[in-house]
């Protein structure tokens, strides 16, 4: 089975560019979620998806990110403009849908460094 | 409010040493708690999770751990650890509604040979 897809692996810009974070998730899993972790620090979640609609996006900073799950496969998260602080670690995670709590399965991150 | 914490930012055990990494967490109801490993680099990997019945959880590569709920705890275990332990270990807890995870800020394990 094919795991949690992410690109690109790195990436570095300078604040006030815009940058934006690919993420295929595990094949059949109704929930994504992006985070952010930033270094020395657990990952904080930004979003999350239930196959192509929003069902958690308090943490998220909506006047610079922006996130879309079309067709409730892949996800793509959009920072505009970066700022210094969002220099971290995005990891996005899936899992399947369904009634209690269950895995979630995670890629490798992109490690965003914001100059 | 739910929140997670690990108390030990940092752990050094030499190989073959015991390890225990600790996690105190916060939640009205039953929780729901994970142990994830994060190797540099790499994603984060399920080590167990708990969310019923025997308190004390077997997971993968050799590790355990016990849910106490008089000490809201989920403790790490490990009888014997490995050079290949070295990584960062993040304990959560699954609460509210649709699977939202609350991570800890990790420990990092670092292994002498």
């Amino acid at each position: 089975e094919a795991g949690v897809a992410q690109s690109p692996r790195y990436k570095i810009i300078e604040k006030r560019q815009s940058v934006a974070f690919w993420c295929n998730p595990i094949s059949g899993h109704a929930t994504l979620y992006w985070y952010q972790q930033i270094l020395g620090q657990g990952p904080k979640l930004l979003i999350q998806f239930q196959n192509n609609g929003v069902v958690d996006d308090s943490q998220l900073p909506k006047d610079r990110f922006s996130a879309e799950r079309l067709k409730g496969v892949d996800s793509t998260l959009k920072i505009q403009p970066a700022k210094l602080e969002d220099s971290a670690v995005y990891l996005c995670a899936s899992s399947q849908a369904g009634t209690g709590y269950n895995e979630q399965f995670f890629g490798p991150g992109t490690r965003l460094t914001v100059l | 409010a739910q929140s997670v914490t690990q108390p030990d930012i940092h752990i050094t055990v030499s190989e073959g040493a015991s390890l225990e990494l600790r996690c105190n967490y916060s939640y009205g109801a039953t929780p729901y708690l994970f142990w994830y490993v994060q190797s540099p680099g790499q994603g984060l990997q399920l080590l167990l999770k708990y969310f019923s019945g025997d308190t004390l959880v077997q997971g993968i590569k050799g590790f355990e751990a016990e849910f106490k709920r008089s000490q809201s705890s989920f403790n790490l275990r490990k009888p014997s650890v490995h050079w290949s332990d070295a990584a960062e270990y993040f304990c959560a807890v699954g609460a509210g509604n649709f699977n939202k995870f609350y991570f800890g800020s990790g420990t990092k394990l670092n292994v002498k040979p």
